[in-house]
């Protein structure tokens, strides 16, 4: 089964604005990744924040952790059509080495 | 730096029929993957190598999926006879080590008719 679930199932906005997705897990967790899956790039890795910490940032990306609830999001700023995909929260459990996935956020940015 | 490749992209068989997948990982990278990703679903984990040893397949179906990674580099993903159900893409991603960042590879759309 899978660990992850992502909120919202699918978000549509319009260019320039921001995005939020949210990711809620179940374990205790090593790290946790987002990802970006479109058709013209396969399965993409944006960002990975490790269990000790809280806020991470790349670009216009900014991820936070919260263990205590066990969830996690993802913020896009100023999103561009170009952002439109498929973005999955991935966790590595506490003692494993392999990636659990959720169920993916469909994000459309309408130009 | 070459990425992960698969082939072939895209397959059609009919069930009962067997088919087998193809990766070549990034060159350095011990940890191979192997995923089922059904559409509208995030990726499922069928198994996974550590250099030529399996280090979890607890999510493969033994009775018809088989993979190996022979000499510890590219690796294949064998279904044997297909169902229905096994209609998905099928994506090879591998990484330095377990915890961290995965590289995928385009993945091969496997059609079951």
């Amino acid at each position: 089964s899978q660990q992850g679930e992502e909120d919202p199932q699918a978000l549509s906005i319009q260019e320039g604005e921001n995005a939020t997705m949210n990711c809620s897990y179940k374990t205790s967790i090593n790290n946790l990744q987002w990802y970006r899956q479109n058709s013209g790039r396969g399965l993409v890795h944006l960002i990975l924040i490790r269990s000790n910490e809280r806020e991470k940032h790349s670009g216009r990306l900014r991820v936070t952790l919260d263990t205590s609830k066990k969830s996690s999001s993802l913020l896009i700023t100023a999103s561009r059509a170009a952002d439109t995909a498929s973005y999955f929260c991935a966790t590595v459990k506490t003692g494993a080495n392999n990636l659990f996935f959720g169920t993916g956020t469909r994000l459309t940015v309408i130009p | 730096e070459a990425g992960v490749a698969q082939s072939p992209r895209y397959k059609i068989i009919e069930k009962r029929q067997s088919v087998a997948f193809w990766c070549n990982p990034i060159s350095g990278h011990a940890t191979l993957y192997w995923y089922q990703q059904i559409l509208g679903q995030g990726p499922k984990l069928l198994i996974q190598f550590q250099n030529n040893g399996v280090v979890d397949d607890s999510q493969l179906p033994k009775d018809r999926f088989s993979a190996e990674r022979l000499k510890g580099v590219d690796s294949t993903l064998k279904i044997q006879p297909a169902k229905l159900e096994d209609s998905a893409v099928y994506l090879c991603a591998s990484s330095y080590t377990g915890e961290n960042e995965q590289f995928f590879g385009p993945g091969t759309r496997l059609t079951v008719l």
